[in-house]
């Protein structure tokens, strides 16, 4: 089926900890995004990439890295996480990020917890 | 500032019909979009409007004046499966979206 796989699904974690949230699409789209998803807030950009090879900064940058190797694969790492990263992470891809009906395909997401 | 606004939780009645508001002050436009989002679930896209006017899909229409900054979501014949969250966003000048904190309706039988 086609679609965005994101894992781990759900993920305990101690802070100062690394950890890198995998996502991966099969849909040949060139744009991917990574959103986070909190309690009384709309979503919230962390980073994004038009196609392969380059990355953006969104919103909330900070704390995050991402990278696209390839056009399938669009990983986030977190280098030491923090308790405010606490989070439900979306990974999304679209056609394009400049085309007008830019339609945003969502991964089931993943819930991460930093104590 | 930029600035996305819908209530925060509604409820209605199986069978009725309701409408949830969404309004908007962005550095420029370039659509606005509407996603449902089932509990524990990923968004799904509902509908795009970049003119104004009703865009109608089915049980579902959604509403867009550029000049008031303001769209609706319209659901008719509500069934207990549109128990979600739905969600608000708008498309700005440089295609980044922002997205409203969303609106979680509530059915009831």
């Amino acid at each position: 089926i086609a679609g965005i796989t994101q894992a781990p699904t759900s993920q305990i974690l101690a802070a100062g900890r690394r950890m890198t949230l995998r996502c991966t699409q099969d849909m040949r789209h060139n744009a991917m995004y990574w959103y986070r998803q909190d309690l009384g807030l709309g979503l919230r950009l962390i980073h994004y990439s038009n196609t392969a090879g380059t990355t953006g900064k969104g919103e909330v940058p900070d704390g995050y890295s991402v990278s696209r190797a390839n056009t399938d694969d669009f990983p986030l790492t977190l280098a030491s996480a923090v308790p405010s990263q606490t989070s439900v992470y979306f990974c999304a891809s679209s056609d394009s990020l400049s085309s007008g009906a830019n339609v945003l395909t969502f991964g089931a997401g993943s819930r991460l917890t930093v104590l | 500032g930029q600035n996305i606004d819908q209530p925060t939780e509604m409820t209605a009645t199986e069978g009725a019909i309701v409408q949830i508001n969404c309004t908007y002050q962005t550095s420029g436009f370039n659509g606005l979009f509407w996603y449902q989002q089932h509990a524990g679930e990923a968004p799904t896209f509902l509908s795009y409007n970049v003119l104004d006017g009703l865009e109608e899909k089915g049980r579902f229409s959604s509403f867009l004046s550029r000049s008031k900054g303001y769209s609706y979501l319209l659901l008719k014949e509500l069934q207990m499966k549109d128990s979600a969250s739905y969600l608000c966003a708008v498309m700005e000048r440089d295609y980044q979206l922002i997205w409203g904190a969303g609106t979680k309706l509530i059915i009831k039988p």
